[in-house]
């Protein structure tokens, strides 16, 4: 079965700093699917971003950056210049590519940007 | 172009009790997946419907229920409540296979 890990619980910034969140993940199969998802106190879980097992090129959207590893099974994000509107819980989750739809998610990490 | 909507927003039920939450897909989106969010924890998938089907299910009793109607949308009913049923139930829709999945704004059930 797969399992998605979020070692950091907690996450505290000032305004402007980056922060980086580490997720890790374990699958025995080749295709999949990795997700992060922000989840603002209001309590909807908000789509980040979306990479698949075959394309390891990071990408910068915005102040959002990524790091996809598939040698160390990591997938890390990272936000620029942090704002208090980023304050909220990220969550990186996985969907396999084999008959298995369900997102799989770590347990989140709670980011608070201080001003 | 409307999102997922949930309704209620809130509930409070007691023991034994039976519940039914419902959700909306985002427009165009043909497959609805409900997760259970207890505080402080990630979602745990529940349950997935396709073509009006349930397509694949999570690790929870069969109190759990849902029913996909054929405009998409879709209803979660638990039975019998128990108190660790008390959670933010979150519906999702979706649109193939791998794509990701968007979610409403959850329905808060407390149960006592």
């Amino acid at each position: 079965a797969q399992k998605v890990t979020q070692a950091q619980t907690e996450i505290s910034v000032v305004e402007k700093e980056d922060v980086t969140l580490d997720c890790v993940y374990e699958t025995r199969d080749t295709t999949y699917y990795l997700f992060w998802y922000k989840q603002p106190p209001s309590g909807e879980l908000v789509f980040l971003i979306r990479r698949n097992s075959f394309d390891e090129q990071n990408e910068i959207s915005g102040r959002y950056s990524w790091n996809f590893q598939k040698s160390t099974s990591s997938f890390n994000f990272t936000i620029t210049a942090s704002q208090v509107v980023d304050s909220a819980v990220y969550f990186c989750a996985l969907i396999l590519d084999s008959n298995d739809y369900k997102l799989s998610f770590g347990a989140g990490t709670t980011v608070t940007v201080r001003a | 172009d409307a999102g997922v909507t949930q309704s209620p927003t809130h509930l409070i039920k007691t023991r034994g009790q039976q519940v039914t939450l419902r959700c909306s897909p985002k427009s165009g989106h043909d497959t609805v997946s409900w997760y259970q969010q207890a505080l402080g924890q990630g979602p745990q998938f529940i349950f997935q419907y396709y073509e009006e089907e349930e397509r694949q299910r999570g690790n929870f009793p069969d109190r759990f229920s849902g029913h996909q109607f054929p405009n998409y949308s879709s209803e979660l009913n638990v039975n019998a409540l128990l108190l660790g049923d008390s959670a933010l139930y979150l519906c999702a829709s979706s649109l193939g296979e791998g794509n990701e999945q968007f979610f409403g704004p959850g329905t808060r059930l407390t149960v006592l």
